[in-house]
C-alpha cells in the first residue's frame, strides 16, 4: 500500500511569491492535517481536513490556506512568503485505527 | 494550551547500551493521548510508541518502552539494546481535542540521538 505521499520534495521560492504544496493520503483515509516544521524544532499543526472541511486551524497568519477534494488529497497553499516561511511542510493522514502517518515531507526555501 | 517539553537537546549511547529521553508535558485534559515519533535524516516522522492516558500499563514495542507517570505528567522513553539505527531525533507530542471529533498534535522540540560503535 502506498505510504501518504507529498510533492514536490524541493522547492525554492522568492519572498513575496505563492506556493502550493500537495498531499495525498493513504487509501481509506479522509482525514489530513498539515504541519510546518522550521529547522531545529518540532512540527506545529497548521490545518486539519475532515470530508473536505476544515476542521482545526493553528495560529498561522491568513496568507496559509488550505483545501481537501473529493478523492481526499489536499493542497496547502501560502502566499506573500517570507524568509520565516522557510521550513519542512509535513502532511499526515489520520484514521482511527492507524493514527498519524505523516509522509516525507516538502522542504520549502524562500530566498 | 498543552506544551511539551523535552529537557535534553541531544544525547548519546553506545550501541547495546540503554538510554532514557525524558518528556513531560502540560495539560487539564484527563483523558489523551501520548506519542513517540523518530525522525530520521530522511525527515519523515516515523511512530514509534503510543500511550493511552486511562491506561495505567507503561506501553511497550520490542526495545522501546515507556514511563508514564500521569499524575507527574511525564513520559519517558526508553530504548533497550540501542541499535546504529536507532540514531535519528526524537519528538515526544501529545494529541488535544480540537471539537467535534478531530484532534492535534502538539510537539516538543525533539532530542537528536547519536548511537556510538
Amino acid at each position: 500500500d502506498a505510504g501518504v505521499t507529498q510533492s514536490p520534495t524541493h522547492l525554492i521560492k522568492t519572498r513575496g511569491q505563492q506556493v502550493t504544496l500537495r498531499c495525498s493520503p493513504i487509501s481509506g483515509h479522509k482525514s489530513v492535517s498539515w504541519y510546518q516544521q522550521v529547522l531545529g524544532q518540532g512540527p506545529q499543526f497548521i490545518f486539519q481536513y475532515y470530508e473536505k472541511e476544515e476542521r482545526g486551524r493553528g495560529n498561522f497568519p491568513d496568507r496559509f490556506s488550505a483545501r481537501q477534494f473529493p478523492n481526499y488529497s489536499s493542497e496547502l497553499n501560502v502566499n506573500a512568503l517570507l524568509l520565516g516561511d522557510s521550513a519542512l511542510y509535513l502532511c499526515a493522514s489520520t484514521s482511527p485505527l492507524q493514527g498519524y502517518t505523516f509522509g516525507s515531507g516538502t522542504r520549502l526555501t524562500v530566498v | 494550551a498543552q506544551t511539551v517539553t523535552q529537557s535534553q537537546p541531544e544525547m548519546s549511547v553506545q550501541e547495546a547500551e540503554t538510554v532514557t529521553l525524558s518528556c513531560t508535558y502540560d495539560t487539564s485534559e484527563s483523558d489523551y493521548y501520548l506519542f513517540w515519533y523518530k525522525q530520521p535524516p530522511s525527515r519523515q516522522m516515523i511512530l514509534v510508541i503510543r500511550q493511552e492516558a486511562y491506561k495505567q500499563q507503561n506501553a511497550t514495542e520490542n526495545r522501546f518502552s515507556v514511563n508514564f507517570q500521569k499524575a507527574a505528567k511525564s513520559f519517558s522513553l526508553k530504548i533497550s539494546d540501542s541499535q546504529l539505527g536507532d540514531a535519528a531525533m526524537y519528538f515526544c507530542a501529545y494529541r488535544s481535542f480540537i471539537g467535534g471529533s478531530n484532534y492535534k498534535l502538539t510537539f516538543g522540540k525533539g532530542t537528536l540521538l547519536t548511537v556510538n560503535p
